[in-house]
């Protein structure tokens, strides 16, 4: 089973700085995913990755998967307090069910 | 995407009790999964149900604890039995997508054993 690494695992920061969090294993990911989780909900996709190297953007936040597709990097600009929640990520090899890292939960602070 | 229908979303039960999670999906899937999210944590997988056979477990789980049903393509539930303290957590089912597309989550059932 891969194992993620996720860091940091708790992250609070004041509206309208940029924060950073990270994914990483040891292996290679056939693709990632990014997911956000809100309290009382279970957690909703962001994005997929999948090629090497790939930058993705969806509004304030950009993703890059990295060039050995070991690693991964979630980037918020400009972070709202409406950003707060648990970001998890999470991978799985072809038809093996869907493994999370521990996760970050990130609070902003009006 | 799929939808999923979870219930109850939440429940508080004695100690060595059971209770029974139900999911329902809008379209027909071949496998179901089943998460546990302990209080602060992350997802742990318990188990994945598949439609016809029995539901396969992971490493922790047993089937006698967490007896899961997959009666048809579209529903699945999933038992927990003999309630502790201990089990007090989120329980979330899931459906994968196509390769490389996102799982779809219930919105949990939040369990509180007393």
């Amino acid at each position: 089973t891969q194992l993620l690494e996720q860091s940091p695992q708790f992250l609070s920061i004041q509206e309208g700085e940029n924060l950073t969090v990270y994914c990483n294993s040891s292996s290679v990911f056939s693709s990632l995913q990014w997911y956000r989780q809100e309290p009382g909900e279970g957690p909703v996709l962001l994005v997929t990755v999948v090629t090497g190297g790939e930058v993705k953007k969806l509004k304030r936040l950009t993703f890059q998967f990295g060039d050995a597709r070991k690693d991964s990097s979630l980037h918020i600009t400009a972070a709202q307090p409406g950003d707060t929640g648990l970001y998890l990520c999470a991978s799985h090899s072809g038809n093996t069910p869907l493994v999370f890292g521990k996760g970050t939960r990130l609070s902003v602070i009006a | 995407s799929a939808v999923i229908s979870q219930k109850p979303s939440r429940d508080i039960c004695q100690r060595g009790t059971s209770l029974t999670i139900q999911c329902q999906v809008d379209s027909q899937v071949t496998m179901m999964f089943w998460y546990r999210q302990q209080p602060g944590q992350s997802l742990t997988l318990i188990a994945t149900a598949n439609q016809g056979s029995e539901a396969t477990y992971e490493s922790g789980f047993v089937i006698d604890k967490f007896p899961i049903s997959r009666p048809n393509l579209t529903f699945s539930t999933l038992t927990v039995s003999n309630m502790s303290p201990e089990d007090s957590s989120i329980y979330l089912c899931s459906v994968g997508g196509r390769l490389n597309y996102g799982y779809t989550f219930g919105s949990g059932t939040r369990l509180t054993v007393v």
